[in-house]
């Protein structure tokens, strides 16, 4: 089946640094990620549509400068968290439809845990 | 925006005991889907339903669709421990969502031996 791999699965990183988290379909081609924040024990709030060839679209209330996405080619994502804070602590979480249909279903990484002292 | 709610939030119940969770939308649906995510894991797809009234069924669990397509829910028949997990619902719209799934608010399962 599709597989979406996700890196790094934690980091640690200090207030005002930045971390890339990268997102990549193993075994089939993805034009479209989309990537969420989760909260403990809470849901999957979508942030942005990653687009391979073009600029991401963004949920209401997501800050494009502080969340940089960057969709470089078929296979992979990325998303650049710039000069964390605290409240940027969360579970991050990529997925990609492996087909262009409408309500295709979502294969997830394995998420990325951000602790930001 | 769109909302999709889920109840109960948690639920406990005694292994073999039978389980549901609800699933509504504040819009109508083009199609639904539901996730299973364990603890510490990532969303797992578990099925896609799409017309109206539709019931699918895989092995002890029984998905259903509502006919106006805004309401959705999940019966598992015979709780086990391996059933345990965060069971998300997950919506596209009818019109305007595009590929854009929202994801319903969840419901925590325990089975309790």
């Amino acid at each position: 089946g599709a597989v979406v791999s996700q890196h790094p699965s934690r980091v640690i990183c200090k207030s005002g640094t930045s971390v890339k988290i990268e997102c990549r379909s193993l075994d089939f081609q993805a034009t479209t990620m989309f990537w969420y924040r989760q909260f403990p024990k809470q849901s999957l709030m979508l942030m942005a549509t990653s687009n391979e060839g073009s600029k991401a679209t963004y949920e209401q209330g997501v800050e494009k400068d502080k969340f940089l996405i960057n969709h470089a080619s078929l296979t992979l994502s990325t998303l650049t968290v710039t000069s964390a804070h605290p409240e940027d602590s969360s579970f991050y979480i990529c997925s990609a439809p492996d087909r262009a249909d409408i309500g295709s279903p979502l294969h997830f990484g394995n998420g990325t845990r951000l602790t930001v002292t | 925006g769109q909302q999709v709610m889920q109840i109960p939030q948690y639920q406990h119940v005694q292994e073999g005991e039978d389980f549901t969770t609800y699933c509504n939308s504040s819009t109508t649906l083009s199609n639904i889907q539901w996730y299973k995510q364990r603890p510490g894991g990532h969303p797992v797809f578990l099925i896609q339903l799409v017309k109206s009234g539709e019931v699918k069924k895989q092995k002890r669990l029984t998905f259903q669709f509502g006919e106006a397509k805004k309401n959705s829910s999940l019966h598992i028949t015979a709780t086990q421990t391996t059933d345990v997990g965060t069971y998300f619902c997950a919506g596209s719209r009818l019109t305007g969502g595009g590929n854009k799934l929202t994801f319903g608010t969840g419901t925590q399962l325990k089975v309790e031996l």
